[in-house]
């Protein structure tokens, strides 16, 4: 297996335009989860799928953000309309498990810097 | 509330001498711990858990953590640097309400050749 695929690995925008990030687990894991990283921040949980459920988006932070997952390999993170302080590494996961007491933990893709000016 | 502590934001250390980099956590119940690392524009790789059992645990790269009930403490710890090791480290602790894991900020290793 490839691991957790993510594109773009970078994306420049501008203020107010559509950013859409992409995300294919591993095949197989039954949870997806995307993963917000920034320097003030640390590294916080938007939202996470199960079977391609969301279960809990409480960390979604506006309504500007949004993510689907249509089927068990793809997942699409949005932002409509950016801001800059939208700018910071998206980091999306897969997971046999939630809580990783089996296994081998969590498997991150190698993330989307988004940068928003 | 779940939550880990990583006090110190950068550790350097010598190649060839031992290094630690301190984790303190806060939990109801007992503690599932959990370092990753993570390499510069990489994602975060597991390195190795605590869940039962010995209290020291050993995981990739030659690394090793031990769990310390009494100073709520989980700390990763490896005998002799290498330059590779040189990356940020996250502690990580499952949350018990809601299965969910949560991170620490980070700790930034540098080991200097």
């Amino acid at each position: 297996d490839a691991g957790v695929i993510q594109s773009p690995r970078h994306e420049v925008t501008e203020m107010g335009q559509e950013v859409t990030l992409r995300c294919k687990p591993i095949s197989g894991h039954d949870y997806l989860f995307w993963y917000r990283q920034t320097m003030m921040r640390g590294l916080e949980l938007l939202i996470y799928f199960n079977n391609n459920v969301p279960i809990d988006d409480s960390g979604m932070p506006e309504d500007r953000f949004s993510a689907k997952m249509p089927n068990a390999s793809f997942s699409t993170l949005k932002i409509q309309p950016s801001e800059p302080r939208d700018s910071a590494v998206y980091f999306c996961a897969s997971s046999l498990v939630l809580g990783q007491v089996v296994g081998y933990g969590y498997t991150f893709g190698s993330g989307t810097r988004l940068t928003v000016v | 509330a779940q939550s880990v502590a990583q006090p110190e934001d950068q550790v350097n250390v010598a190649e060839g001498n031992p290094l630690t980099v301190k984790c303190t956590y806060s939990v109801s119940g007992n503690p599932y711990l959990f370092w990753y690392v993570q390499y510069p524009n990489r994602g975060l790789q597991f390195l190795l858990k605590y869940i039962t059992g010995d209290n020291l645990v050993k995981g990739s790269y030659g690394f090793e953590a031990e769990f310390n009930k009494s100073q709520t403490s989980f700390h990763l710890k490896k005998p002799s640097a290498l330059v590779s090791d040189s990356a940020l480290y996250f502690c990580a602790v499952r949350d018990i309400s809601n299965d969910k894991i949560i991170f620490g900020k980070g700790t930034r290793l540098h080991i200097l050749p």
